[in-house]
């Protein structure tokens, strides 16, 4: 079935560092990607999405890129700031019952 | 954009009992999801509830688990039966928007002891 693999966390980054988080995928098909995002104590919002390849999503800063070729959607800003510590989620849209399937997760922390 | 809102926050619970979760939406939805996120780990569906017919489960949840109401178009409730701590977990709701957007309500923090 369809999937998503996130890089491993924790990331920890001091303020004003380059961010990546990588995301792969495996689906049937062509889906829409998604980032996703949870600050502490909070639901989850979207953080940016692209619906196909090429498409690049962006949003607060951040950026991903639909990589049909490499199945990739990694997540980047090009300086993080304190309020961007949070756990994100990377997402495809390729569920049996429409829902959307997510990767583990990954815990962001960044340091003044 | 929808705006769902959960109840209750969050709760803590005594093993064998059950709660139940209330999920409104400010607009009329064919469909809404509930999820399941257990501490550290990703969100996994439990089920899908459209109104007017049974909920559809995932793989590994049960109805006599999570029985899901879905009474009319802007609420549902799921309800977490003879709990156990291993359902610590937090519960959400979600609805789709189009072209695969999901957008979630703040979840229900659920300990239990």
């Amino acid at each position: 079935g369809d999937s998503v693999t996130q890089m491993e966390g924790p990331v920890t980054l001091s303020e004003e560092a380059f961010l990546t988080i990588n995301c792969t995928y495996t689906a049937t098909g062509y889906p829409s990607l998604f980032w996703y995002v949870q600050y502490p104590g909070e639901g989850l919002q979207l953080l940016l999405k692209a619906t196909k390849a090429d498409d690049k999503g962006s949003n607060k800063g951040f950026e991903a890129t639909y990589r049909k070729e490499t199945t990739s959607f990694h997540l980047e800003k090009g300086s993080v700031q304190v309020s961007d510590s949070a756990v994100y989620f990377c997402a495809l849209s390729g569920g049996s019952q429409g829902n959307l399937i997510f990767g583990k997760g990954t815990k962001l922390s960044v340091k003044p | 954009s929808a705006v769902i809102s959960q109840k209750p926050s969050r709760d803590i619970c005594q093993r064998g009992t059950s709660l139940t979760i209330q999920c409104q939406v400010d607009s009329q939805v064919t469909m809404m999801f509930w999820y399941r996120q257990q501490p550290g780990q990703s969100l996994t569906l439990i089920a899908t509830a459209n109104q007017g017919s049974e909920a559809t489960y995932e793989s590994g949840f049960v109805i006599d688990k999570f029985p899901i109401s879905r009474p009319n178009l802007t609420f549902s409730t799921l309800t977490v039966s003879n709990m156990s701590p291993e359902d610590s977990s937090i519960y959400l709701c979600s609805v789709p928007t189009g072209l695969g957007t999901q957008y979630f309500g703040p979840g229900t923090r659920l300990l239990v002891l």
